[in-house]
Order: C-alpha cells, then sequence, then structure tokens
C-alpha cells in the first residue's frame, strides 16, 4: 500500500520554463512534507519542506504548494535550470509518530538546454 | 558542513554471508535512520534509534539487526544474506524531529 504517490515517472522541461512535480499521500496523519533530489550514487538530498500548518513555503527557485483538503502537494521549481535534472522523491512523516519518512516513487526530472 | 558519512560506500557479497555497514551521523545529531533502496524503487524505512534506543522498526528482515552507540555512530548488521538484500542503503541523520540528512549510501551488492 503506497501511502505517497508521484503518479509522473518522468518529466521533460525546457531550459527556463517551470517545473512542476506532483505528489498525492493517503495518510491523513502525515503533518510534515519533504522534496529530496537525487543524483545516481548519491543521497537524496534535501530540498525544501513545510508543516501541514502552511500551505506555501518558497526558497530561491523552488516553491512548495500544500493542499491538505486534495492530500496533494507540488513542488514549483522556476526557472528551470539543467543542473536541476534528477530523481525527486517526495517525503511524509507524522509526528505523532517517530518521524520516519515515507517515500514517493520519486520523479526523474530532466531539463533540456 | 559535515554531512552524515557512510561505509563502506560499496559492498560485494555472496550468498549466505554477513555485512557490516556503518553510519556516523552529523555531529550533534542524535537520530539515526535506516532506509534500503532497491533497484528502481523508493527508499523504504528499515530502522530508527534516539539516543541509543530503537525508537522505530519498519520492514526489516529478521535476519538484520542494528544499533546505535555510545558515540551516536550505527551499524546495520546483515546476516544469511540473499539476492534480494543488494539495494542501496542509506542512512539518515537528525535532531531528534528536524529534518533528516541523508548519506551517501552504502551499494550492496549480494551475488
Amino acid at each position: 500500500d503506497q501511502q505517497v504517490k508521484q503518479n509522473s515517472p518522468s518529466l521533460s522541461v525546457q531550459e527556463g520554463r517551470i517545473s512542476i512535480l506532483n505528489c498525492d499521500y493517503t495518510n491523513s496523519m502525515f503533518d510534515y512534507f519533504l522534496w529530496y533530489k537525487k543524483y545516481p550514487a548519491e543521497g537524496p538530498t534535501f530540498l525544501i519542506s513545510i508543516s501541514s500548518i502552511k500551505d506555501k513555503n518558497e526558497d530561491g527557485r523552488f516553491t512548495v504548494f500544500l493542499n491538505k483538503s486534495a492530500k496533494h502537494l507540488s513542488l514549483h521549481i522556476v526557472p528551470s535550470q539543467p543542473g536541476d535534472s534528477a530523481v525527486y522523491f517526495c517525503a511524509a512523516s507524522a509526528s505523532s509518530g517517530t518521524y520516519k519518512y515515507i517515500f514517493g516513487t520519486g520523479t526523474r526530472l530532466k531539463v533540456l538546454a | 558542513a559535515a554531512g552524515v558519512i557512510q561505509s563502506p560506500r560499496h559492498l560485494i557479497k555472496e550468498k549466505r554471508e554477513t555485512a557490516t555497514l556503518k553510519c556516523y551521523p552529523i555531529p550533534r545529531h542524535d537520530t539515526v535512520y535506516w532506509y534500503q533502496q532497491g533497484p528502481g524503487q523508493d527508499p523504504q524505512f528499515l530502522i530508527s534509534f534516539y539516543e541509543k534506543m530503537q525508537s522505530d522498526k519498519g520492514s526489516i528482515p529478521d535476519r538484520f539487526s542494528a544499533q546505535q552507540f555510545s558515540d551516536y555512530h550505527s551499524e546495520l548488521n546483515m546476516s544469511s544474506l540473499e539476492l534480494g538484500d543488494s539495494a542501496l542503503y542509506f542512512c539518515a541523520s537528525s535532531l531528534l524531529s528536524d529534518t533528516q540528512y541523508f548519506g551517501p549510501g552504502t551499494r550492496l551488492t549480494v551475488l
């Protein structure tokens, strides 16, 4: 049972355009969400997070939006750069638990120059 | 800034052998998490430790055990290795409930 889903396994975007990566979750106990970026042969690198008390968090080119009623979050990257090409995982945790992360299946983003 | 250190980075073992993976958390982090990522899959939580005590357990086989030592480093011990144990093993550390920071991973190949 996949509690965190990323329905798009891959995405291609032109350099300079917006990349939008989506993530859906099923567990209403999740209250903390993160996006990680992963290059081959490296560990996931933290990008941005959002707590359930917010609906938006912005950090430079990265913005995460949270729609609690729809159990949906998205990551916007503007403008997209070739160096952004990687696999992006969304992850969720519940503060009522022990903070372990439940990961989505990942979306491979390719930014075309 | 210091990051999470994992050793070894690559490990090749044969079936039924044992393996020990090590994780050194970011200084002052008190919580360590272990995740397993199989080929083409998402990272799956295995086990976590807070202040040297096991805090949570996920889909970790009984053949695996782990502990956190007094210096907060953690070791994942894997026995009777099977082909299906071939995966990337990530360790992450955090300050209690704060953001988890991941190490580079250990790639285990079981032949």
